[in-house]
């Protein structure tokens, strides 16, 4: 069975610093793999995919994520963080064989201290 | 023009009320579903529905039925809640004949029970 696994349920960084989210999968077939945010009292947004081909791949507002096999990771990054970052951030995993589902991680609440 | 829009967006309501939301997406997607996030922000698949068949239907109280009258539309009927119901139900839609397309989200309908 697939699941993901989020280290930290709370990360904390300055406004400018380096965001880095931690997020670690298990499937038994190729993975797909998701980074949503969902800010306070809204839907969650897609913020970046990877399926198939180049392993780091660029979303929106200036994050990226590396794919990286040998590690079953999936980190999220962002050189420089920002006040509106603040949100809750979720990792998931699905596959070419379970297309219709999507596994959830925990969640992990990004603080931006100025 | 809202891609995925759920109706109410609260709904308080005592316990042993029957209660449903509505669901609606404009995408042209083929699949609907509904998700359950606790209080912990954790997010739990309920049900999928694949041009109004339904696909997944995880260990859910049966007081929980979800209906699709086509493909643009799905529901969700709660008979008999119970305080343990309460909680933020997103519904979401996606192309899940292309694999790896993720989902768009609604804002979500929190629910209480009182």
């Amino acid at each position: 069975a697939q699941s993901v696994t989020q280290l930290g349920s709370h990360v904390s960084v300055s406004e400018g610093a380096l965001v880095l989210l931690r997020c670690n999968y298990s499937s038994s077939v190729p993975p797909y793999l998701f980074w949503y945010v969902q800010y306070p009292n809204q839907g969650l947004q897609l913020l970046l995919k990877y399926t198939t081909g180049a392993t780091l791949v660029k979303g929106i507002n200036g994050f990226e994520a590396e794919f990286k096999k040998s590690e079953t990771s999936f980190h999220l990054t962002k050189p420089s963080a920002h006040m509106s970052d603040a949100a809750e951030y979720f990792c998931a995993v699905s596959d070419a064989y379970n297309t219709d589902k999507l596994i959830f991680g925990t969640g992990t609440r990004l603080q931006v201290f100025p | 023009d809202t891609a995925v829009s759920q109706t109410p967006k609260y709904l308080v309501t005592q316990m042993g009320n029957d209660k449903s939301i509505k669901c609606e997406q404009n995408l042209g997607h083929d699949t609907m579903y509904w998700y359950k996030q606790d209080s912990k922000k954790f997010l739990k698949i309920m049900f999928s529905y694949n041009n109004k068949e339904l696909i997944i239907n995880e260990t859910v109280p049966n007081r929980f039925s979800p209906k699709s009258p086509d493909k643009a539309h799905l529901n969700l009927h709660i008979n008999s809640l119970e305080l343990g119901d309460s909680a933020v139900y997103f519904c979401a839609s996606s192309q899940a004949s292309i694999a790896g397309y993720g989902y768009t989200f609604g804002s979500g309908t929190r629910l209480t029970v009182v």
